[in-house]
């Protein structure tokens, strides 16, 4: 079945400092959501992705999502304290299909 | 405010001892989800469901049980919980195939 990949499951940063996670997948894609959840909190959505190259910038964030669809990106730019938490991509292999989760990257940052 | 209600957020109970995590969402929303959340796992679809009456296998349904009865509600069933089903449990709704879930606060629990 479909699998979704994410690394590095851990990262640690600076404040400052840039942070990138990465998501790949077993299967090309129909679109890739993001999602952050706060230490104790639950996910929360961030943006989804949909056409083949895309990319979309929130504000420090830019996600991309690559030519043959089976893989994404989330960096930050200049981390903050605000940035800590556990980033999660998810994958749905076609429209209609279960969204399938990767194992997430969790971000400390060191003020 | 919108939302989805998970209860109770915390529980602790014994093996074998039948238990219900209700899921509650105020949204509308045609699709409602299971996950299960484990370090170094991510999320894990136990059981989700399409529409009223309409449910279907996740990824790890082994254990679990799941009624649709009604649009807002989604109750997660653990006929004879055993101590490998400790873990964080989220329910999450949708308002459409390809939309952002929305996520419950969680549910905690421990099975001793």
């Amino acid at each position: 079945g479909q699998q979704v990949m994410q690394i590095p499951q851990y990262q640690h940063v600076q404040e400052g400092e840039d942070f990138t996670t990465y998501c790949n997948s077993s299967t090309t894609l129909s679109n890739i959501q993001w999602y952050k959840q706060r230490p104790g909190g639950h996910p929360v959505f961030l943006i989804q992705l949909v056409k083949s190259g895309e990319v979309k910038k929130q504000k420090r964030l830019t996600f991309q999502f690559g030519e043959a669809k089976k893989n994404s990106s989330l960096h930050i730019t200049a981390t903050q304290t605000t940035d800590v938490g556990t980033y999660f991509c998810a994958g749905q292999e076609r429209s209609g299909s279960r969204l399938t989760f990767g194992e997430g990257t969790q971000l400390t940052v060191n003020p | 405010e919108a939302q989805v209600t998970q209860n109770p957020r915390y529980l602790i109970t014994v093996t074998g001892k039948k238990l219900t995590v209700t899921c509650s969402q105020n949204m509308n929303h045609e699709y409602m989800s299971w996950y299960r959340q484990d370090p170094g796992l991510g999320l894990r679809q136990i059981y989700y469901s399409m529409n009223v009456e309409v449910t279907d296998k996740g990824d790890v349904p082994e254990g679990y049980k799941v009624s649709r009865k009604e649009k807002r509600n989604f109750p997660l069933i653990l006929e004879s919980p055993s101590p490998n089903q400790t873990s964080l449990y989220f329910c999450a709704s949708k308002r459409g195939n390809n939309q952002p879930q929305h996520f419950g606060d969680g549910t905690r629990l421990s099975i001793l």
